[in-house]
């Protein structure tokens, strides 16, 4: 199985601010196709998970652009260029390569 | 607009079963892969099965494997997840989705929370 390791786990950000969460995985994640399917997923509090980043770096419908992701093979960054009081909550990356379909421990991203 | 609404939750004994169902609306349901995904409380994401859009395809994490079951109803845009032989370990909220590797949207529903104690 893949195994998705983020960090840091817990992420204080002061409103305005940059912040930057790291996710390895184990193994590629590039496909025979050249693809590498790894997504990001917001999770507000007492909300459902929502996709922000599908296949490394394209945003989903609807998410502002201060989200961005970027990497390759193994390593893979998601941006946030300004922190908002709504960005609060924990982040997961997810790679959907191959099955088990496998998520990272998670991100709890607060304001300081 | 998309709607995912599951059911069937609730608190069982280790060893007993129960059977979730999501009711799917909104888009052509026998288009998609479906997915259960589950927390456990207080706990991250974790990926429990898939079923491939005419059902002939199925994938399932290991520890569920052979206690589980994934199936769907095409004609009632219902997906479902028969647990059988519980444990205290399945204890979580679970989440049906609409999970895609591409620029398709995700959708999840609000969740249904099992909980396995004696």
């Amino acid at each position: 199985d893949v195994v998705m390791t983020q960090s840091p786990l817990s992420l204080p950000v002061t409103l305005g601010q940059p912040a930057s969460i790291s996710c390895r995985s184990s193994q590629s994640l590039v496909q025979s196709d050249g693809n590498s399917y790894l997504n990001w997923f917001q999770q507000r509090p007492g909300q459902s998970p929502r996709r922000l980043i599908y296949k490394v770096s394209n945003r989903d419908s609807g998410v502002p652009d201060r989200f961005s992701g970027s990497g390759s093979g193994t390593d893979f960054t998601l941006k946030i260029s300004r922190v908002e009081a709504e960005d609060v909550g924990i982040y997961y990356c997810e790679q959907e390569t191959q099955w088990p379909l496998t998520f990272g421990q998670g991100t709890k991203l607060e304001i300081k | 607009e998309v709607h995912l609404v599951e059911s069937g939750g609730g608190l069982v004994q280790p060893g007993e079963s129960l059977r979730l169902s999501c009711t799917a609306s909104g888009f052509t349901y026998s288009n998609y892969w479906m997915s259960w995904v589950r927390q456990a409380p207080g706990k991250g994401l974790e990926w429990v099965a898939s079923i491939k859009g005419e059902g002939s395809e199925k994938h399932y994490i290991d520890s569920v494997k052979g206690r589980f079951t994934i199936s769907r109803d095409n004609a009632k845009n219902s997906l479902f997840l028969q647990m059988d032989s519980l444990r205290a370990e399945d204890t979580a909220v679970y989440f049906c989705a609409r999970l895609s590797r591409s620029a398709t949207e995700n959708y999840w529903g609000q969740g249904a929370l099992v909980a396995v104690s004696s």
